[in-house]
């Protein structure tokens, strides 16, 4: 069965970049766009961007532009979002989510919950 | 882009019928027969209950249908039971792999 396993919750400090890891498994890793999307508490969902795990290209919404790097490695089934200079305002869930195409998401991971603290 | 349009709330009793309406562009919803409808509980993460305007998924009740019309798409849900109570949030592919989401219609079984 398809699965995606989110890395845990992080605490990170007002400037700071985070990582978050997506390890997918129950399909095969490179034939699908990875999406993923974050919820701020109380907020609706927000598309931040996809990459596609066979050649590595990405597409990343506007607002997160020069902010936000997703990248992949295909040996262990796992893609990543790492965002930098965080804020306040970054205080979210953030989920990846397989794309079944035309950005229609089937399958979602857990979610990581991102605090920011000054 | 901006986000689709749903409205904030709905509400209806055990076994009655309920549609959610998500209104969008002709650049986006009315653009593509690439909607989807998600579902979600409280603390969880999003499900997918519909796709490509009106498919169900696998282990999706029947209960839930989605339709389209211009610029507006539908998510109708028959039936209504308890566990139906949710969020849900519909989106739209735009461009380039490109989506955007409706802002979310909380629905309440009375």
């Amino acid at each position: 069965q398809v699965q995606l396993v989110q890395s845990g919750a992080e605490v990170k400090k007002s400037g700071a970049s985070v990582k978050v890891s997506c390890k997918a498994s129950g399909y095969t890793f490179s034939g699908y766009y990875m999406y993923w999307v974050r919820q701020a508490p109380g907020q609706g969902l927000e598309w931040m961007g996809w990459i596609n795990p066979n050649s590595g290209g990405t597409n990343y919404a506007q607002k997160f532009q020069g902010r936000v790097t997703m990248t992949r490695d295909t040996s262990i089934s796992t893609a990543y979002m790492e965002l930098s200079s965080l804020r306040s305002d970054d205080l979210a869930v953030y989920y990846c989510a397989k794309s079944r195409g035309w950005g229609q998401l089937d399958y979602w991971g857990q979610g990581t919950l991102v605090t920011v603290s000054s | 882009q901006s986000a689709l349009t749903q409205p904030a709330s709905v509400s209806g009793s055990p076994g009655q019928s309920i549609t959610i309406s998500c209104t969008g562009t002709s650049s986006d919803v009315g653009g593509y027969d690439y909607v989807s409808w998600y579902q979600q509980h409280p603390g969880k993460a999003p499900k997918v209950m519909i796709y490509d305007v009106t498919n169900r998924p696998s282990g999706v009740s029947n209960r839930f249908s989605g339709s389209k019309s211009g610029n507006t798409a539908s998510l109708t849900i028959s039936g209504l039971q308890a566990e139906d109570e949710a969020d849900y949030y519909c989106s739209s592919y735009i461009s380039s792999g490109t989506v955007v989401f409706g802002g979310g219609t909380k629905l309440t079984v009375l």
